[in-house]
């Protein structure tokens, strides 16, 4: 069966410090993935996401994702922290049923020290 | 600006009673979902609906029931709540276009929190 697993339950880096999160997946075709965030109290915003081609993706808020195949995994990174970045983040996986469906990780809480 | 919209942000309900979340949607999707999301658990599939009328169960159905009787609204129903249902309800929507994955692009509403005492 298809798994998402996100290993960092929580990580905490320093305001202005690099930051990679990590994401694996299982999929035996070229999966679908997601990387959304959540702010404390609110719904799930979409960062960024791959569906082919070039395996760097660029989203929003200065997030970047690179999909390696041969690690199975999709690690989501930001040259440099900052406070409002603090939040829940979910690394995702589209079903392999074609439905719309998606898998989800456990989640990663950031914190961010000043 | 795509919006997903649920009735409540906080919810608190008895034990037994039943129990209405509402989510609609203005993006004419025809995908809506119900998910609940607890600490440590992540994002767990209740209900979907792909149509009008149209349901499927996802990882975890019991206790909940669902009604899509419009495009732009999906409802899930707690027939009797119970203090284990105490959670996050996060409903999302996506479109059936199926270009490059877009099918599995879900746009989410704020939540409700809900708590069964």
């Amino acid at each position: 069966a298809q798994s998402v697993t996100q290993p960092d339950i929580h990580i905490t880096v320093s305001e202005g410090a690099s930051l990679e999160l990590r994401c694996n997946y299982s999929y035996g075709a070229t999966p679908y993935l997601f990387w959304y965030v959540q702010s404390p109290g609110q719904g799930l915003q979409l960062l960024l996401k791959y569906f082919s081609g070039d395996t760097l993706v660029q989203g929003i808020k200065g997030f970047e994702a690179e999909f390696k195949r041969s690690q199975s995994s999709f690690n989501l990174r930001k040259p440099s922290v900052h406070w409002s970045d603090a939040a829940e983040y979910f690394c995702a996986v589209g079903d392999a049923g074609n439905t719309g469906k998606l898998i989800f990780g456990q989640g990663t809480t950031l914190q961010v020290k000043p | 600006d795509v919006k997903v919209t649920q009735s409540s942000r906080y919810l608190v309900k008895r034990t037994g009673e039943k129990v209405f979340l509402e989510c609609v949607q203005d993006m004419d999707h025809e995908n809506m979902f119900w998910y609940r999301q607890d600490p440590g658990l992540g994002l767990r599939l209740i209900y979907f609906s792909y149509d009008v009328k149209m349901k499927e169960k996802g990882d975890i159905p019991e206790g909940y029931s669902v009604s899509r009787e419009k495009k732009e609204r999906f409802s899930l129903i707690l027939e009797s709540a119970s203090t284990n249902q105490t959670s996050m309800y996060l409903c999302a929507s996506s479109s059936i276009t199926r270009t490059s994955g877009s099918i599995y692009e879900q746009y989410f509403g704020p939540g409700t929190r809900l708590t069964v005492t």
